[in-house]
């Protein structure tokens, strides 16, 4: 069975610094990785996906790596602005593309 | 096409009610996907569907809740004689399956189910 822990729960940071979110999991027979972004009260939006045959991936201020080897995820947040302030979520797909597993999720406040 | 519609996305209601939630997913999507989050937790898979088939139901979707997907367009998921740990937010997903593992989850903006 997968488990996806992601540490630490809540992180606080000034604006203008580069943080990273951890993810780990308990079984690398994935599909693929999902990180999404959920604001209070609000559904998911999904921020990048890195197939199980990728190492990383980029978008904008975003880079997402994958270790399948040591059940490792990071989701790496260059240059934080008050805006990124929400809960970061990843998800593992499971390996015939059917249900994800969550991890609980990282709360992250940046102050301006 | 503007994403994944859930309704509604409020819903209170009494001990033992039944209460039906409807999930249109993204139009040329073949897989339709339900979870259900509580406070300061991430989601938990309830069950999903490809087509109108339903591929996997979780341990969590007792016989109070039923899902549908009709002619493998929108779903319903009913839960039957509601009690008060029903209360959460119900999330539905959807995705288009291919072979190449770059299939994305879209969220909708979810259900949130008060039960008094």
């Amino acid at each position: 069975k997968q488990e996806v822990t992601q540490i630490p729960a809540a992180l606080s940071v000034p604006e203008g610094e580069n943080l990273v979110l951890n993810c780990s999991f308990t079984d690398s027979a994935i599909y693929n990785l999902q990180w999404f972004r959920q604001d209070p009260g609000k559904g998911l939006t999904s921020l990048l996906l890195i197939q199980s045959s990728q190492r990383e991936q980029t978008s904008g201020r975003l880079n997402a790596s994958l270790d399948k080897s040591s059940g490792r995820s990071t989701l790496y947040i260059a240059a934080s602005q008050p805006g990124d302030s929400a809960t970061y979520l990843c998800a593992m797909r499971d390996a015939n593309a059917g249900k994800s597993t969550f991890g609980d999720g990282t709360t992250l406040t940046v102050k301006p | 096409d503007t994403g994944v519609s859930q309704d509604p996305r409020h819903k209170i209601t009494k001990r033992g009610q039944n209460v039906t939630f409807r999930c249109d997913p993204i139009s040329e999507h073949n897989r339709l996907y339900w979870y259900r989050q509580t406070l300061g937790q991430g989601p938990e898979f309830l069950t999903y569907f490809q087509n109108e088939a339903q591929l996997e139901k979780s341990r969590l979707l007792s016989d109070r809740f039923s899902a549908e997907r009709p002619k493998g367009s929108f779903s319903t998921l009913e839960i039957q004689r509601t009690e008060q740990g029903d209360s959460a937010m119900y999330l539905c997903a959807s995705s288009l399956v291919t072979t190449s593992g770059k299939d994305t989850q879209y969220f909708g903006p979810g259900t949130r189910l008060t039960v008094l």
